[in-house]
């Protein structure tokens, strides 16, 4: 079964605009915690937020922020004021942990296109 | 600066070749991750390690191998390259301790001819 969810296979945005990329999860474990990854055209994964299952607040980093709803298993990466330099994919990911550890699991990824 | 490396970053090979794929961090972690990524898939987990003498499968295991001899090196083997693991493979680490990200090797860049 697919554990996470990314709808939007692609998005469009105006420069300067903000945007909302969705990630729905899936987990019974009361502990994991949940990632986005930003991976540009060269390739690299870059780490942009995170937010933990028992996180009271919505994680912010810069203009990056998470929307957190755990009751509806949901984990958006909202981008305000969007640059260029944002177009990208984006990935949604969870760490599960267990009895043996940690495991990452990684959505689909959103292609983002920020026009100017 | 600790780093996570690979390589090599591009490889062709043949069918039916072994080839293995390197991976060296120096963030003393010790779990360490190998995906591949294909399009439409994201990034899919092959196999992983909490530690030194452990090896674990993950959810695309078939083909592949892990050995884990000390902290910093995961290598992955492919024991007979077929052209379906034709494939961008990530290498990551991560904190045991329960740290929140997974850093990143570049990429390499595998082509079975």
């Amino acid at each position: 079964a697919q554990k996470i969810t990314q709808t939007q296979p692609g998005m469009f945005v105006q420069e300067k605009e903000a945007v909302t990329l969705d990630c729905t999860y899936d987990t019974s474990d009361p502990s994991y915690g949940l990632f986005w990854y930003k991976q540009p055209s060269s390739g690299e994964m870059i780490f942009l937020i995170y937010q933990g299952s028992y996180d009271q607040q919505n994680a912010t980093e810069g203009r990056y922020s998470l929307n957190f709803q755990k009751a509806r298993k949901s984990a958006n990466l909202v981008i305000s004021a969007s640059q260029l330099g944002d177009s990208a994919m984006y990935f949604c990911a969870m760490r599960e942990v267990n009895n043996y550890g940690q495991n990452f699991v990684f959505g689909p990824g959103t292609r983002l296109s920020v026009l100017p | 600066d600790a780093e996570i490396t690979q390589s090599p970053r591009h490889k062709i090979t043949e069918t039916g070749r072994q080839v293995t794929l390197a991976c060296h961090q120096t963030w003393n972690h010790n779990n360490m991750f190998w995906y591949r990524q294909d399009l439409g898939h994201g990034l899919r987990l092959i196999h992983y390690s909490y530690g030194v003498q452990d090896t674990n499968k993950g959810e695309v295991s078939d083909g592949y191998s892990v050995s884990r001899s000390n902290t910093e090196d995961l290598p992955l083997t492919l024991e007979s390259a077929a052209s379906s693991q034709t494939s961008v493979y990530f290498c990551a680490s991560s904190d045991a301790t329960g740290g929140n990200e997974q850093f990143f090797g570049p990429g390499t860049r595998l082509t079975v001819l």
